[in-house]
């Protein structure tokens, strides 16, 4: 396994389009988050899923911004209508969540997204 | 609402010396506390987890300490190398399965 892989890298589009970003997690992992990240600042929590059920997202997150995890597997975050503040850096973790265990995530090297 | 500060201005730091960084939390009572190194550009790497009954948790050259009575945690990096360069997020949390929320981070700069 070679960990949480993310793609693009990097994606610059125009304010107004829609961009989709894919997040391969660890395959044993039973969770799957995603996070964003702005120049100076620590990852702020966007959503998460524990296989394919999303449990929580972040009331800060607009209607723009969707994410599924079909099969439990990989997952994609879709941001529509992107404007200038939606540019940062998308982070996807994963970590295996048992009762009473606690593990670290396993962070992949993100997508940094410019909207012009 | 719950607050995690960190000391956003950078740390700079001899080759050799140590390097201390605190974490602090306001509004809630966390039982676990985790700390993680991000590189530039890259995501951040979990390094330790500790538990509030733990005290102190070492790892290689890393010292963590948590406090639950002052609510803080400090991590040290002794004798520390230009490699330790990087920016260092804490995220303290109540229960195991709880999503993660970061503090700022503080940026170390270890200089030859």
């Amino acid at each position: 396994d070679t960990g949480v892989s993310q793609n693009p890298r990097h994606k610059i589009t125009k304010r107004g389009q829609n961009v989709t970003f894919r997040c391969d997690p660890i395959s044993e992992h039973n969770r799957l988050y995603w996070y964003r990240q702005t120049l100076g600042q620590g990852p702020e929590f966007l959503t998460y899923f524990q296989n394919e059920a999303q449990l929580e997202k972040s009331r800060l997150l607009s209607d723009r911004f969707s994410a599924e995890r079909p099969k439990g597997s990989f997952s994609t975050l879709e941001i529509q209508r992107t404007e200038q503040g939606d540019s940062a850096m998308y982070l996807c973790a994963s970590s295996l969540d048992r009762v009473g265990v606690n593990y670290g995530y396993t962070f992949g090297s993100g997508t940094r997204l410019t909207v012009v | 609402s719950q607050k995690i500060e960190q000391n956003s201005e950078a740390l700079n730091i001899q080759e050799g010396k140590t390097a201390t960084l605190t974490c602090n939390y306001t509004n809630y009572s966390p039982a676990y506390l985790q700390w993680y190194r991000q590189d530039p550009g890259r995501g951040p790497v979990f390094l330790l987890l500790i538990r509030e009954n733990e005290k102190e948790k070492r790892k290689e050259r890393l010292k963590v300490t948590f406090d639950t009575t002052l609510k803080q945690s400090l991590f040290h990096i002794t004798a520390s190398q230009p490699a330790d360069s990087a920016t260092y997020l804490c995220a303290p949390f109540k229960a195991a399965g709880n999503k993660l929320t970061f503090g700022g981070g503080t940026r170390v700069l270890v200089k030859p």
